[in-house]
């Protein structure tokens, strides 16, 4: 069946480095992909969103990118900060069907 | 309301009991979404509520689940004679609509059935 996984379930990153969280998906017909965020005992939050037709967006020190030949979609977020803290999940979704997949989460832990 | 309000935030249950978990959506918002999320996984849907029309129970692992939403507003998720694999996360999202990116997300009830 179709899925979205990451490739690695824990980054630790200095503070004030840039992180890098990764992602492969398997459905090329998804017609964009989600990044959350989820921190200890709260729902995901939306962090930022990409169209199958980008190659690239950009929010407030995040910015998301698709390779579609490959298949991955990263989320970078510069000068990571403690608050960054938390478990990252992406997603994607077909517009004809309401329902996200869900890739496994990535763990990001950030260092003094 | 501001945000999505589950109820309760935590749940201990002994097996073979039954529970119910409420979730209030923000108002306004049509469409109603339940999942289930186990400890470091991601997010398995149940169960899915837009307006009047007939809710995509697709996702609900077995017939001792179900859910209703009164009023197209609160929805409750039913869970008959508990077992200790039902023990997770449920969250509740609404949206003004279908699309995903609308999705805002509950805190989630903790359900631990011992």
């Amino acid at each position: 069946g179709e899925s979205v996984g990451l490739h690695l379930p824990t980054l630790s990153v200095q503070e004030g480095d840039n992180s890098i969280i990764n992602c492969a998906y398997s459905n090329s017909a998804s017609d964009y992909f989600i990044w959350y965020k989820q921190e200890s005992g709260k729902g995901p939050q939306f962090i930022i969103d990409i169209r199958s037709n980008m190659d690239k967006r950009q929010g407030q020190r995040v910015t998301v990118l698709l390779n579609k030949t490959v298949k991955h979609l990263s989320l970078q977020i510069a000068a990571t900060q403690p608050g960054d803290s938390a478990v990252y999940f992406c997603a994607e979704v077909n517009d004809s069907n309401y329902q996200l997949i869900w890739g496994a989460g990535t763990k990001l832990i950030i260092k003094p | 309301g501001a945000g999505v309000s589950q109820s309760p935030s935590n749940k201990v249950t002994e097996k073979g009991k039954d529970v119910e978990l409420r979730c209030d959506p923000i108002s306004g918002h049509t469409a109603l979404y339940w999942y289930r999320q186990s400890l470091g996984q991601g997010l398995e849907f149940l169960i899915y509520f837009q307006g009047n029309s007939a809710p995509d129970k697709s996702g609900l692992p077995s017939d001792r689940f179900s859910a209703e939403r009164t009023g197209g507003s609160v929805s409750t998720l039913t869970i008959q004679r508990t077992q200790q694999e039902d023990s997770a996360v449920y969250l509740c999202a609404s949206s003004l609509g279908g699309a995903a990116r609308g999705y805002t997300f509950g805190s989630g009830t903790r359900l631990t059935v011992v």
